[in-house]
């Protein structure tokens, strides 16, 4: 079954470490985004890469990095100058946005929290 | 800058019990409006996508329309499999690439 898979479903974080968080679709989906949700609050975007090796920041981008190296593959560095990374991460993907109103496939999150 | 406000912020039904929630934007030009459905520790499930004013479209319990200026999720006698956070986003013209999220509606429906 094609589909968005986030690993891992739960992660801890302790002061000063960085840690990463895995999205992988094979969907074959070109563009490929990163969301925080907190409660009571809309998703908020990341990042987001429409193609191999490019990718913009989003709305809340400061204390986090990306990579896209491959197609199927978009991790997120959450670093320690992210000083409140405790939410819910919701990585997405849809098909290329110059072809139409395509909606965002969504995987089923990670939680963080800190240790 | 766009915005967008869903309501009410929760909603507690009788099995049966039809009801409307609510979902106004601000943009500058609409590219697409998106439902979707969201249970508790999972991500986000599509449901419609409407793109232009007098648009409606149907799913089993589930009727979504749009004006100008909101969107009305339509539930029709609701079971209580139907209980979930339903989310409401925005994709404005000139902010390519970008969804606007509402906060959302939590539905409750009690047998």
């Amino acid at each position: 079954d094609g589909g968005i898979t986030q690993s891992p479903k739960y992660l801890f974080r302790k002061e000063g470490q960085n840690v990463t968080l895995s999205c992988e679709q094979n969907l074959n989906h070109d563009a490929m985004y990163w969301y925080r949700q907190d409660p009571g609050q809309g998703l908020r975007l990341i990042y987001y890469s429409q193609i191999v090796n490019d990718f913009q920041k989003g709305d809340i981008a400061e204390g986090y990095s990306v990579s896209r190296e491959k197609k199927e593959s978009f991790p997120l560095t959450v670093t320690s100058a992210q000083k409140n990374p405790t939410a819910f991460y919701l990585c997405a993907s849809s098909i290329l946005l110059t072809k139409g109103n395509q909606p965002q496939h969504f995987g089923d999150g990670t939680r963080l929290s800190i240790l | 800058e766009d915005q967008v406000t869903q309501s009410p912020e929760a909603l507690r039904l009788q099995e049966g019990e039809s009801s409307s929630l609510n979902c106004s934007y601000t943009v500058s030009g609409l590219r697409g409006l998106f439902w979707y459905r969201q249970d508790p520790g999972k991500g986000p499930e599509f449901l419609f996508t409407l793109y232009s004013a007098g648009e409606e479209k149907e799913k089993e319990r589930l009727k979504a329309t749009l004006t100008k200026k909101e969107s009305f999720l339509h539930i029709t006698a609701p079971k209580p499999e139907d209980s979930a956070t339903y989310l409401c986003a925005v994709q404005d013209t000139d902010s390519w690439g970008k969804l606007q999220f509402g906060a959302g509606t939590q539905v409750v429906v009690t047998p």
